[in-house]
Parts: C-alpha cells; sequence; structure tokens
C-alpha cells in the first residue's frame, strides 16, 4: 500500500519568507502527484498536478518539483503571504482510483 | 459553475440513526469518489464510481452504501450509524472514467457528529 509522509506537519514563518513543504512516498509507481490546499472547515482545492513523466509544475509563487527515483516532491512557495496560511496536502495518483493522501503540513503565515 | 456540492453541511445523529449524504456534480465528469476525513489521518476513500452504473469499495468501506443515481449524483447512506463513523465527508469527482490520472475536485464537506 502506498504510504504518503508529509513533514513538518506544523510551520510557522513571518511574512515574505520563501518556504518548502516536503512529501515523500514510498512507491515510485506513481501516474501523477497532486497538491491541495484546505482551509479550516472547508473542501480541498488543487493547487498544481504533476504527471508522472514531469518534473515540476509551476503556478503564480508556487512551484512543485517531483523526484519519482527517490519517492520525493516539494512544493516551493515565494514570498509567503498571511493569505497562504492553511493545510498543504499532498496526494499521490497509483493505478488504483483512490488518490492517497498524506496527513498534510498546517501552514501559519504571521504578519 | 457550482462545481461539486453537498448536502447536508452539519448533521448529528444519534447511534442506530440512518441517513443520506447527498452530492452533485455540474462538471459533466465521469467519475466521483467518497472520502472521510479524521484527525491525525488522512483522507481516506470509502467508495467510488468510476463511470454512470458502476460503483465499487475503497479502502474503508465498511458501514456504508452508495448509489450513482446518473451522472451528476452520487450519494452515501449510513444504514445504523455508529461513533467510529462520526467524520468529515467530502465527495469529488475527475472527468476521466479511468483511473487516478486527473485533478479531483473536491465539494465543501459535511461534518457528521455520532452520539
Amino acid at each position: 500500500k502506498q504510504e504518503v509522509t508529509q513533514i513538518p506537519a506544523a510551520l510557522s514563518v513571518p511574512e515574505g519568507e520563501n518556504l518548502v513543504l516536503n512529501c515523500s512516498f514510498t512507491d515510485s509507481a506513481i501516474y501523477n502527484l497532486q497538491w491541495f490546499r484546505q482551509d479550516p472547515g472547508k473542501g480541498l482545492t488543487s493547487l498544481l498536478l504533476i504527471q508522472s513523466s514531469q518534473r515540476e509544475q509551476t503556478s503564480g509563487r508556487l512551484n512543485a518539483s517531483l523526484d519519482k527515483s527517490s519517492g520525493r516532491s516539494t512544493l516551493y512557495i515565494a514570498a509567503s503571504q498571511p493569505g497562504d496560511s492553511a493545510t498543504y496536502l499532498c496526494a499521490v495518483g497509483n493505478s488504483g482510483y483512490a488518490l492517497n493522501f498524506g496527513k498534510g503540513t498546517s501552514l501559519l503565515v504571521t504578519p | 459553475n457550482a462545481g461539486v456540492t453537498q448536502t447536508p453541511k452539519f448533521q448529528v445523529l444519534k447511534t442506530g440513526q440512518s441517513m443520506t449524504l447527498q452530492c452533485a456534480q455540474d462538471m459533466n465528469h465521469n467519475s466521483m469518489y467518497w472520502y472521510r476525513q479524521d484527525p491525525g489521518m488522512g483522507l481516506r476513500l470509502i467508495y467510488y464510481s468510476a463511470s454512470e452504473g458502476t460503483t465499487d469499495k475503497g479502502e474503508v468501506p465498511n458501514g456504508y452504501n452508495v448509489s450513482r443515481l446518473n451522472k451528476r449524483e452520487f450519494s452515501l447512506r449510513l444504514e445504523s450509524a455508529a461513533p467510529s463513523q462520526t467524520s468529515v465527508y467530502f465527495c469529488a469527482s475527475s472527468p476521466s472514467g479511468g483511473r487516478s490520472i486527473d485533478t479531483q475536485y473536491f465539494g465543501p464537506g459535511t461534518r457528521l457528529t455520532v452520539l
């Protein structure tokens, strides 16, 4: 069974800092990897989807990388803002229909 | 477009009661999913429907049943609620009828408490 681990579990940074969230997975035979954002009491919003053949995806201040061979992905957030405060979830798509989710990193960006 | 909608948003049940969680999507997606999210755990798949007319079990199906009423709607039923089913339930949909190759779009969730 695919195991997805996210480190750190929680992170607090001052506004303006660049930061990196980490995701590791145990089975490298993946279709894709997705990063989601979840605000308190809300649903999940897809941020970036990286197909297995890709190395990275970028959207605005967000950049996600994928290294299948080492079972790792990183989400880089540039120039963090208080509005970036949320929980960030990494999810891996394998040969089944389900996404395998990590437990998330709770991010707090302080003004 | 509303995307994925879920009703109700909140529900409190007593042990043994039954209820149905409703989910609808207006994106003409083929696949739909039900997940539960518990504190300290990742989201776990309960059931999914790869296409209209088909349903299949996920990781934690015990105590639940589903119905893919049509392409838009996918409901989750608790026949006899138990305190262990206290959770936040998310419905999701994705465009393809194939395996997990697409991004999934999530609803806002239903917060269920079973006393």
